[in-house]
C-alpha cells in the first residue's frame, strides 16, 4: 500500500503569512495527488486535484505543486478562514485512496 | 447544486450493526461512484470503500471486508453503508463523498472527491 506522510503535523502562523505544507508518497504517484481542507465539525472540502489544479471556487491564494513523490500545498497570504486541518490524498493506487495524517494550521 | 445529505447520529451497543444513508441530489445519481470515509474523534481520514450506484458493484478496504455492506436505492438516489459487529473503536464520524473521474487523453484518469455529505456520528458504547 502507498503511504502518505505530511509535514509538519501542526503549524502556527499569522494572518498574512505564506505557509507551505508538504506531502510525501512512499512510491511514485505521478501527479495523482489531491488536497482537502477540513474545519472543525465540518466535512472535508476539495482544494486542489491532480497536484496543481485549483478546484472551482477555491481562492487563488491556494496553490499546489510537485510530482512523483514530493508535493506541496502553499497558501500565499493566510486569511482568518484558512485556519483548519489540511489533508493530502493519493489517487494513483486504486482502490485504496489513502490520506495523509493531516496538518493542523492554527493561529500564532 | 450537488448535495449529499446523510442520516442522523446513531448510538449503538458493541456487537450491533448500524446503517447510514446518503441521499444525493442535484446530479444524476447513477453517474458517479459514492465512497465512504470515516474519521475517529481527533484522528485523520480513513477510506472505507465505494459503491457504483449504476451497477451496485462495491469494493471495500481490506480492514472492513466482511463487516461492511454498501447498497443503494436508485429510485430515491440514496446510498447506504452498513457496518456490523460494532466495536468501541468504530466510534467515528462517517462521511459519504461523490467520486469524480476525469478522463485524460493519455494516462490513467484523475480521481477525487468533489462533494461530501455532512457526516453521521456513530457512537458505540455499552
Amino acid at each position: 500500500d502507498i503511504q502518505m506522510t505530511q509535514s509538519p503535523s501542526s503549524l502556527s502562523a499569522s494572518v498574512g503569512d505564506r505557509v507551505t505544507i508538504t506531502c510525501r508518497a512512499s512510491q511514485n504517484i505521478s501527479n495523482y495527488l489531491n488536497w482537502y481542507q477540513q474545519k472543525p465539525g465540518k466535512a472535508p472540502k476539495l482544494l486542489i486535484y491532480a497536484a496543481s489544479s485549483l478546484q472551482s471556487g477555491v481562492p487563488s491564494r491556494f496553490s499546489g505543486s510537485g510530482s512523483v513523490t514530493d508535493f506541496t500545498l502553499t497558501i500565499s497570504s493566510l486569511q482568518p478562514e484558512d485556519f483548519a486541518t489540511y489533508y493530502c490524498q493519493q489517487s494513483y493506487s486504486t482502490p485504496l485512496y489513502t490520506f495523509g495524517q493531516g496538518t493542523k494550521l492554527d493561529i500564532k | 447544486q450537488v448535495q449529499l445529505v446523510q442520516s442522523g447520529a446513531e448510538v449503538k451497543k458493541p456487537g450491533a450493526s448500524v446503517k447510514v444513508s446518503c441521499k444525493a441530489s442535484g446530479y444524476t445519481f447513477t453517474g458517479y461512484y459514492i465512497h465512504w470515509v470515516r474519521q475517529a474523534p481527533g484522528q485523520g481520514l480513513e477510506w472505507m470503500g465505494w459503491i457504483n450506484p449504476n451497477s451496485g458493484g462495491t469494493k471495500s478496504a481490506q480492514k472492513f471486508q466482511g463487516r461492511v455492506t454498501m447498497t443503494r436505492d436508485t429510485s430515491i438516489s440514496t446510498a447506504y453503508m452498513e457496518l456490523s459487529s460494532l466495536r468501541s473503536d468504530d466510534t467515528a464520524m462517517y462521511y459519504c463523498a461523490r467520486f469524480k473521474i476525469v478522463l485524460l487523453p493519455a494516462g490513467p484518469p484523475l480521481y477525487y472527491f468533489d462533494s461530501w455529505g455532512q457526516g453521521t456520528l456513530v457512537t458505540v458504547s455499552s
